[in-house]
């Protein structure tokens, strides 16, 4: 089993529209999670971390469930400049340096 | 920007070949990892580097090794070169190593192998 499973998509929207996806992971004992935005043959970049309690940064807003073992994203009012894919990345544990990523999910926002 | 940078931008080689990429990190950053990204999947982990040595390592040959330098810059060696190793190599330094060490990534060196 992959470390990090995302569904690829991709996840066609309208302008203003909601998206929302989710991601899973297989070590119980990760420790950190992240979701970071790849726009097409570019480098990742770090869109936000992923708390316990939940968060959310203006339109964005991530998940974490322990217990079923994944964490999610939702976008909020799309905006065609949203159009990216999205990576999971997930620390395991005992293993402060690495990041794993999943493949990402793909969001394609039309006008 | 980042202030990662790396060099250079796009390669082509023939297997069996031997490449060297080159990533500076950010200032004040003083470790750098490495990454793979193969076409339509995420980046996996070669290695990472701290304060000169090797910090700990992915599931990638020895024929993929790596140097940091005193000034923390870094270069990612890859050796007999097969096709499969065409991907896109990410750098990506922070400034340690630890779990709150957010990892800041280059754009990147395109390899193509034929």
């Amino acid at each position: 089993r992959k470390e990090v499973e995302q569904d690829p998509g991709p996840f066609n929207v309208p302008e203003g529209a909601t998206v929302a996806f989710n991601c899973t992971y297989s070590n119980s004992a990760s420790q950190s999670f992240f979701w970071y935005r790849q726009d097409c043959r570019k480098e990742p970049k770090l869109l936000m971390s992923v708390y316990s309690s939940g968060n959310e940064d203006g339109r964005f807003t991530a998940q974490l469930n322990r217990a079923s073992q994944y964490i999610s994203l939702l976008i909020r009012d799309s905006k065609l400049s949203d159009s990216a894919t999205y990576l999971c990345v997930v620390i395991p544990p005992l293993v402060d340096y690495k990041l794993s990523f999943g493949a990402g999910t793909t969001v394609t926002v039309r006008a | 920007e980042t202030g990662v940078t790396q060099s250079p931008t796009h390669l082509i080689k023939t297997r069996g070949q031997q490449v060297t990429l080159r990533c500076s990190s950010q200032s004040g950053h003083n470790t750098v990892s490495w990454y793979q990204q193969a076409l339509g999947q995420g980046p996996q982990f070669i290695f990472q580097y701290y304060r000169e040595e090797e910090n700990g390592r992915g599931n990638f040959p020895p024929r993929f090794s790596g140097l940091q330098f005193p000034n923390y810059s870094s270069e990612l060696n890859v050796n007999a070169l097969e096709l499969d190793d065409s991907a896109l190599y990410l750098c990506a330094s922070s400034p340690g190593h630890t779990l709150t060490d957010t990892q800041y990534f280059g754009p990147g060196t395109r390899l193509t192998v034929l």
